[in-house]
């Protein structure tokens, strides 16, 4: 059963603006990741941010942690056309478990 | 390209027959997993080996569907008796068993349509 749940399901906004996701999940993490998917295709990771970390940046990308609200999320700035795609939070409780994915966030970026 | 690569993209199937889906890893890497994910949702966890060694399954692994990586290198998915149900896009993903902190690098996956 997938953990996480992403919020919104689709969001939908003009190029150059920010693009907020959420994600929130259930149970006690290592550590969350974010993924990139365009569409029919595989998924592309983001960045990872570890249980202890309350946030992380790479590039164009922010993600925060709250692990006391089981929640997360990732802030795309300055967006680009390019950018759109769906976007998964998957949670990683240790270190053999597999990843648990979200439902995802559809982002358009409309040029 | 030196990236995971599935066999084939896509494979449409009468309901009834068997299917195998291939799956090559990133050379270095030695745990591979499956997921399945069916439009909407996110990708959901069906088994993964560490070398050839299978070490999980997940429930939504039924008796139809059975995994192998013979030599620690590629793998092969194959379903049984497919039914309309198993209409979805498999994906392969493979990862360095470095600790917990690792990244999975993802297949472009294999659409599998049942009809």
């Amino acid at each position: 059963s997938q953990q996480g749940e992403e919020d919104p399901q689709a969001l939908s906004i003009q190029e150059g603006e920010n693009a907020t996701m959420n994600c929130s999940y259930k149970t006690s993490i290592n550590n969350l990741q974010w993924y990139r998917q365009n569409s029919g295709r595989g998924l592309v990771h983001l960045i990872l941010i570890r249980s202890n970390e309350r946030e992380k940046h790479s590039g164009r990308l922010r993600v925060t942690l709250d692990t006391s609200k089981k929640s997360s999320s990732l802030l795309i700035t300055a967006s680009r056309a390019a950018d759109t795609a769906s976007y998964f939070c998957a949670t990683v409780r240790s270190g053999n478990t597999p990843l648990v994915f979200g439902k995802g966030t559809r982002l358009s970026v409309i040029a | 390209d030196t990236g995971v690569s599935q066999d084939p993209r896509h494979k449409i199937t009468k309901r009834g027959q068997n299917v195998t889906f291939r799956c090559d890893p990133i050379s270095e890497h030695n745990r591979l997993y499956w997921y399945r994910q069916t439009l909407g949702q996110g990708p959901e966890f069906l088994t993964y080996f560490q070398n050839e060694a299978q070490l999980e399954k997940s429930r939504l692994l039924s008796d139809r569907f059975s995994a192998e990586r013979p030599k620690g290198s590629f793998s092969t998915l194959e379903i049984q008796r497919t039914e309309q149900g198993d209409s979805a896009m498999y994906l392969c993903a493979s990862s360095l068993a470095s600790g917990v902190l690792y990244e999975q690098y993802f297949g472009p996956g294999t659409r599998l349509t049942v009809t």
